[in-house]
């Protein structure tokens, strides 16, 4: 299985601070199409995941532009500028160029 | 506007059958390029994708969990399902379903609330 590492575990940040979260994958996300099947997630406290970001860089349906995705073959970041309250929870990265589709461990963001 | 739902029995004892529902509209499984997948979280703790059903009938499984997985649908009535068989407490999760995109993005799109499924004697 292809192994996702997210780093760090958490984060405490102050509201309108910028932070970055790294995920590397053990083997390359680019598909034999070309394209990148590294995707990020957001739970929010008490909830289900939600899509941020699809294939390294597209942002989903609603999502602000505060939210950017960059990375190439085994190593990604997303990053968030001008963190809201609204940001809190556990980040997700997750792969399906590979099966079984696979997901990191998390980051959790936290106010400072 | 596209919402996806599970369901299940909330608790039962090892050994025994489980059975999810996942009850949707916005969306049609008989869409080309349209699937249905079903992810597991263990309480406090992460993702761990399970199986997904696509609108032509394909089935993918995680193979740490597939002698024990079934997943199926019922295109009619908007539903897809997951049977895992000789559960044990480490299936005490929340499960859920997923739309998962498949020409598009390949990704999964939008998320049920989850149902909490408790395997306990």
């Amino acid at each position: 299985d292809v192994v996702m590492t997210q780093t760090p575990p958490s984060l405490s940040v102050a509201i309108g601070q910028s932070v970055s979260i790294s995920c590397k994958s053990s083997q390359s996300l680019v598909y034999s199409d070309g394209k990148t099947y590294l995707h990020w997630l957001l739970q929010s406290p008490g909830r289900s995941p939600k899509r941020l970001i699809y294939q390294v860089s597209n942002l989903g349906s609603g999502v602000p532009d505060r939210f950017s995705g960059t990375g190439s073959q085994k190593d990604f970041t997303l990053k968030i500028s001008r963190v809201e309250a609204e940001d809190l929870g556990v980040y997700y990265c997750a792969q399906t160029t590979h099966f079984p589709h696979t997901f990191g461990a998390g980051t959790k963001l936290e106010l400072k | 506007q596209v919402t996806l739902k599970e369901s299940g029995p909330g608790i039962l004892q090892p050994s025994q059958t489980l059975s999810l529902t996942c009850s949707f509209s916005g969306f049609s499984l008989s869409t080309s390029g349209i699937c249905v997948s079903w992810i597991r979280q263990p309480s406090g703790k992460g993702l761990e994708w399970l199986a997904t059903i696509c609108w032509e009938d394909s089935k993918g499984y995680n193979p740490s969990l597939k002698n024990r997985l079934t997943i199926s649908k019922d295109t009619s009535n908007n539903q897809a399902f997951l049977k895992i068989t000789s559960v044990d407490t480490a299936d005490t999760a929340i499960y859920y379903c997923a739309r998962f995109l498949y020409y598009s993005s390949y990704d999964f799109d939008y998320w049920g609330q989850g149902v909490m499924v408790t395997v306990s004697s």
